[in-house]
């Protein structure tokens, strides 16, 4: 597609109740990056995937948060038992290279849990 | 988590005016970036330094990467009121992932 898409565009879920959130990279686009933005913040790291391989998930806060990409294309990331503190924008954005440089941002997932 | 020391935290000015931001690290970085959010959308990527030294333009934006490899600024020359938004710096090293500073909100009264 022409740019990154990621849905739902809002999300309320009731506390302890699981979700689900839907990445959709730029076609061909080899690294995906997940990023968890909290109110006047700026964007904090989750994780990383080259293609299907997850390189890096030294930002998930916690066990209850699980990425997939299984296909090397579209990924999800799951959060497990939300608690209010999980409230925040997540943020998913693709790159053609290896690295970051350049890389194109979603319009993000607003996630409240209530 | 890490976030890099972004300043000012927000900028009220008026339209026609200079603006100047800036960003520092304890860390060495290799490559520094600056992107503009708006409301309820992702971040876009403004400028992309590589080089220690660099000084890069994007129309009225200026942007250098410090001789240090700690720090970055970014200018705005003659804001419009489209200017509006929180921009934000970001500074990779060896592994390749951004850290972001905490924003900085920039409001422009015509």
């Amino acid at each position: 597609g022409a740019g990154v898409s990621q849905s739902p565009r809002y999300k309320v879920a009731k506390r302890g109740q699981d979700v689900a959130l839907r990445c959709d990279p730029i076609s061909g686009h080899v690294s995906l990056f997940w990023y968890q933005q909290a109110l006047g913040q700026g964007p904090e790291f989750l994780t990383y995937f080259q293609n299907e391989a997850q390189l890096d998930k030294s930002g998930l806060p916690s066990d209850r948060f699980f990425a997939e990409r299984p296909e090397g294309s579209v990924s999800t990331l799951k959060i497990q038992r939300t608690q209010q503190e999980d409230s925040a924008v997540y943020l998913c954005a693709s790159s053609s290279g290896q690295g970051a440089y350049g890389y194109t941002f979603g319009s993000g997932t607003r996630l409240t849990v209530v | 988590g890490q976030q890099l020391n972004q300043s000012p935290q927000s900028m009220f000015i008026q339209e026609g005016e200079d603006v100047s931001m800036n960003c520092t690290s304890s860390s060495i970085f290799n490559t520094w970036l600056w992107y503009k959010q708006d409301p309820g959308e992702g971040p876009v990527l403004l400028i992309a330094l590589y080089k220690a030294g660099e000084l890069t333009s994007n129309g009225r934006l200026t942007a250098q990467f410090g001789i240090t490899r700690k720090d970055s600024f970014l200018n705005i020359s003659a804001s419009i009121p489209s200017d509006v938004g929180i921009y934000f710096c970001a500074g990779s090293g060896g592994s390749y992932i951004p850290t972001f500073g905490r924003g900085t909100s920039l409001i422009v009264h015509p």
